[in-house]
């Protein structure tokens, strides 16, 4: 199976920073990698999917990077709706997984 | 409007089985390929399984801890997907989640918490 490993566990930020949020692979994905962001007692939202690619009515703010092993997921001025916890997956090959996720909690 | 509804969780003791589903409606259901996934205090959030779409054949995929366990299936006459879990155990206690699914999970239902306890 591909091990996921988020990295931080958690970020502490305020609103207006630009924060960065980083996910490894322990096998190459190519770019098949999405991200999901979760508010508490929701379930997760799809952000971004093939590693760069915006879904449908998510904010411009939220942007995505890599290939391989390496990807980033960037939220280039947070707001206050973006204090949540966020994961990255792999679809690259079967069994599909997650990382364990990074909480963006308020400084 | 993509809309998925899960209902048939709750309290099941260890042993035990139950069947999920999962309503949907605001697509054509019968050309969407469709996945579980669930959301557990031990392990987070996990892939259950997926059936392709019934346009593609309507085969079932799943990871080997749930392999013989757990079973996916759909009625398209009724935009209805299933998910039958048997064997059930502690660690099996959390919210599962219809999804729509084409590698990432696109549209995620409000889920159902299923308490595996005696």
């Amino acid at each position: 199976d591909i091990r996921m490993t988020q990295s931080p566990s958690t970020l502490s930020a305020s609103v207006g920073d630009r924060v960065t949020l980083s996910c490894r692979a322990s096998q190459s994905l190519v770019r098949w990698l999405a991200w999901y962001q979760q508010q508490p007692g929701k379930a997760p939202r799809l952000l971004i999917y093939q590693a760069s690619t915006l879904e449908s009515g998510v904010p411009s703010r939220f942007s995505g990077s890599g290939s391989g092993t390496e990807f980033t997921l960037t939220i280039s001025s947070l707001q206050p709706d973006d204090f949540a916890t966020y994961y990255c997956q792999q679809y690259n090959s079967f069994p599909w997984t997650f990382g364990q996720g990074t909480k963006v909690e308020i400084k | 409007e993509v809309q998925l509804m899960e209902s048939g969780g709750g309290l099941v003791k260890p042993g035990g089985s139950v069947r999920l589903s999962c309503a949907t409606s605001g697509f054509i259901f019968g050309s969407m390929t469709m996945s579980w996934v669930r959301q557990t205090p031990g392990k987070g959030l996990e892939w259950l399984g997926r059936i392709k779409a019934t346009t593609d054949g309507g085969t079932t995929d799943y990871p080997a801890p749930v392999k013989d366990r757990f079973t996916i299936s759909r009625d398209d006459s009724k935009s209805m997907l299933y998910l039958q879990l048997n064997s059930l155990k502690s660690d099996d206690t959390g919210i599962y989640y219809c999804t729509t699914s084409s590698g990432s999970f696109d549209r995620w239902g409000q889920g159902t918490l299923v308490t595996v306890s005696s």
